[in-house]
């Protein structure tokens, strides 16, 4: 069965530093996509990075970056810089394999980072 | 371009009760997925909706089911509500069709408590 896992459960980082938040995927299809989401205390989830199996270079978003790597079957997020504002849950989280135009999301237990002044 | 929108926001109920939920996608999105999030379980699907059909169901009782409407707005209903129903229900859009990398967008949630 395809599952996500996220082994940190609490990051701390200070301002200004580079973290990176842990996410491996288990799914024997060879075509899936890896999804990273931010969630603030208030609730939202709100998108960040997206990776397909077959991309061929490794996502960036401004100061977000995905380290993908199939052979290991990670999909690290990098955030560069961070900001007092990046303190939330981050969520790992898959596109179904051969979920044709199914839109369900498998997802990892998350991390809670927290950004010190 | 507003974003998806869910109501209420928080919401109260006892066991036995029963209770709907709404959620109005972002405008042109025909896909509309509801999530329920504890803090043991984490986010769970509960099921899809495309174009007025389910689409795709998740492993919850039958107490919990859906609809969506011709404009695309959704409702979830939970019927004889219990304890462990408690959790924040988020509801999430996306077109519904083209490219797998499309992100799902989603509400602030409805948080439900259950007395």
């Amino acid at each position: 069965a395809q599952k996500i896992t996220q082994t940190q459960p609490g990051m701390f980082v200070q301002e200004k530093e580079a973290v990176t938040l842990d996410c491996t995927y288990d799914t024997s299809d060879p075509s899936y996509g890896l999804f990273w989401y931010k969630q603030p205390s208030s609730g939202e989830m709100i998108f960040l990075i997206y990776q397909g199996s077959y991309d061929q270079q490794n996502a960036t978003e401004g100061r977000y970056s995905l380290n993908f790597q199939k052979a290991r079957k990670s999909a690290n997020l990098v955030i560069s810089a961070s900001q007092l504002g990046d303190s939330a849950m981050y969520f790992c989280a898959m596109r179904e394999p051969n979920a044709g135009n199914n839109r369900k999301l498998i997802w990892g237990l998350g991390t809670s980072l927290a950004v010190n002044p | 371009k507003a974003g998806v929108t869910q109501t209420p926001r928080y919401l109260i109920k006892t066991r036995g009760q029963q209770v709907t939920l709404s959620c109005s996608p972002i405008s042109g999105h025909r896909s509309v997925s509801w999530y329920q999030q504890t803090p043991g379980q984490g986010l769970q699907f509960l099921f899809e909706y495309f174009s007025e059909t389910q689409r795709n169901k998740g492993n919850f009782p039958g107490r919990f089911s859906g609809r969506q409407f011709s404009n695309s707005r959704s409702e979830m209903n939970v019927s004889t509500l219990e304890l462990g129903d408690s959790a924040l229900y988020l509801c999430a859009s996306s077109p519904g069709t083209g490219g797998s990398n499309q992100p799902q967008h989603f509400g602030d949630g409805t948080r439900l408590s259950i007395l």
